[in-house]
C-alpha cells in the first residue's frame, strides 16, 4: 500500500538535545511538508520542499531544520534552539507537478514529541 | 494576508441530526479550499476540495460543502450524523502565489462530538 510513514509515534527530548523525526513516502510525490499542531491552534507550516535537494522555510521555521536528499524522505530535526518543542508533528506530501495550490496533501499519522 | 476562521471550537450534535460546520476565509482572488478530518492522535484525511465550477462540492463519507463568494464562506454539511463522525474538522485555503503556492493555511479546527 502507498502512503506516508512517520516514526517514532512518540519521542522524548531532553533539555539541550536535538531530535530527528522521520517521514517517508512511497507515493512518488515530489512535494513534502512538515506541520506542527498544538491544541486549539490548528496546523502551522514549518518547512516544505517542492523538489529533491531544495526546501523552504514555512511560517514557524525557527529552531527546526530539514534535509531532502531523497525523494522519498524528508526528516525534520528539532534543535535545542526550539524552546517549546512539545507538539504533534505531521508530515504531508503532494504530487508536486506544478499546480501546487490545487493538489491534495496526504498526511502521515504524526509523531508526538514530549520534553522530559 | 490569507486567513481561515472556524468560529466554532466545539459542536455537539445528536446522532441522526444534521450538521453544519462554518468556515470563513479571507483572500482576494478565487480561493482553493479544503476540508480535512482528524481522528484523535491520527493524521488528517481529505473530505473534499473546491477549486472552481459548481459551488456545491460532494466529498467522502456523505459530506458536502458550499462555496459562497459573497459571504467568503465554505461551510461543511452532512444531513445525518453518525457516531463515527466524531472527530476534529479543519478548513484550509491554499496559498496561490509565488514560490509558496500550495502551502495550506489552516483554521484552528472544530471538534465535533456526537450524542447517542
Amino acid at each position: 500500500d502507498g502512503g506516508i510513514t512517520q516514526s517514532p509515534k512518540y519521542l522524548f527530548r531532553k533539555e539541550g538535545q536535538n531530535v530527528t523525526l522521520s517521514c517517508e513516502q512511497n507515493l512518488n510525490h515530489d512535494a513534502m511538508y512538515w506541520y506542527r499542531q498544538d491544541p486549539g491552534q490548528g496546523l502551522r507550516l514549518i518547512y516544505y520542499s517542492q523538489i529533491v535537494n531544495d526546501f523552504q522555510k514555512g511560517d514557524i521555521a525557527e529552531g527546526y531544520s530539514v534535509s531532502r536528499e531523497k525523494k522519498e524522505s524528508f526528516p525534520l530535526t528539532v534543535t535545542s534552539a526550539q524552546k517549546n518543542p512539545t507538539a504533534f508533528y505531521l508530515c504531508a506530501s503532494s504530487i508536486g507537478r506544478g499546480r501546487f495550490a490545487q493538489e491534495t496533501q496526504y498526511f502521515g499519522p504524526g509523531t508526538r514529541l514530549l520534553v522530559l | 494576508a490569507q486567513s481561515v476562521t472556524q468560529p466554532d471550537i466545539h459542536i455537539t450534535v445528536s446522532e441522526g441530526a444534521s450538521l453544519e460546520l462554518r468556515c470563513n476565509y479571507s483572500y482576494g482572488a478565487t480561493p482553493y479550499l479544503f476540508w480535512y478530518v482528524q481522528s484523535p492522535g491520527q493524521g488528517l484525511q481529505l473530505l473534499l476540495k473546491y477549486f472552481s465550477g459548481d459551488t456545491l462540492v460532494q466529498g467522502i463519507k456523505g459530506f458536502e460543502a458550499e462555496f459562497k463568494r459573497s459571504q467568503s464562506s465554505f461551510n461543511l454539511r452532512k444531513p445525518s450524523v453518525h457516531w463515527s463522525d466524531a472527530a476534529e474538522y479543519f478548513c484550509a485555503v491554499a496559498r496561490n502565489y509565488g514560490g509558496s503556492q500550495g502551502n495550506l493555511i489552516f483554521g484552528k479546527g472544530t471538534k465535533l462530538s456526537v450524542k447517542p
